[in-house]
């Protein structure tokens, strides 16, 4: 079983659609992530959980939005896709705020966003 | 694919002590990444190596990539308080636009 599993994988859509990436964790985690990675393959945190409540948003546009239906569930829709907005997502999930009482972190494999 | 391994998953360290992660990866790396995650932070960014032999300070850290870019070790002198957290290594499988791959984090606690 993928203990963190996002769909889709790659996803090629055109400038101005509206798309979201899933992700499911099956660990009972309380903490999930989404990630950028940028162009240099460096990871820059978006948005953070923690029990269906945002506890981290960085400034990105507002066009991105995460969803929790629950806490096994962390969606990312983006609105209105342009092409900067290529890259790869990361979805990640921890039992606590990493650091805190929780362990390590499990990344799911990635999205890869193109938009033409 | 690649995968990668890290050791220890979980180390408590008194102040003061010195202390190695490691990370291994079943292929050679392009590049390996290491970042710390910080209690309601997300992942900070350490360090890259890229060439076999490499390595690299910041501070306290140092962090090696041995000459077959197969294993990497990020050692923490005189660790402090300030140093725990969550470390994560992460791997460029290819170089090209390849996504990363990750280890599963080491748990770090320094106790005063």
């Amino acid at each position: 079983d993928t203990a963190v599993s996002q769909t889709p994988k790659y996803l090629v859509t055109q400038m101005g659609n509206d798309k979201s990436i899933k992700c499911e964790q099956n660990l009972g985690h309380d903490t999930m992530y989404w990630y950028k990675q940028d162009s240099k393959k460096f990871l820059k945190i978006m948005f953070s959980y923690n029990n269906k409540e945002l506890i981290i948003n960085e400034t990105v546009p507002n066009r991105f939005s995460p969803k929790s239906p629950d806490k096994a569930h962390l969606n990312l829709h983006i609105n209105s896709l342009e092409l900067g907005d290529s890259a790869v997502y990361f979805c990640a999930s921890s039992q606590d705020v990493a650091g805190g009482s929780g362990n390590t972190i499990y990344f799911g494999e990635g999205s890869w966003l193109t938009v033409v | 694919s690649q995968e990668l391994e890290q050791s220890p998953q979980s180390l408590i360290v008194q102040e003061g002590k010195n202390l190695t992660i490691n990370c291994t990866s079943s292929k050679t790396l392009y590049g390996l990444y290491w970042y710390k995650q910080k209690y309601g932070e997300g992942l900070i960014f350490l360090m890259m190596l890229q060439k076999g032999g490499e390595e690299k300070s910041h501070e306290k850290i140092t962090a090696k990539l041995d000459e077959k870019k197969q294993q990497s070790s990020l050692h923490i002198t005189a660790s402090q308080p300030s140093h725990a957290g969550i470390y994560l290594c992460g791997a460029d499988p290819q170089g090209g636009s390849e996504k990363l791959v990750f280890g599963k984090g080491t748990k770090l606690t320094v106790n005063p």
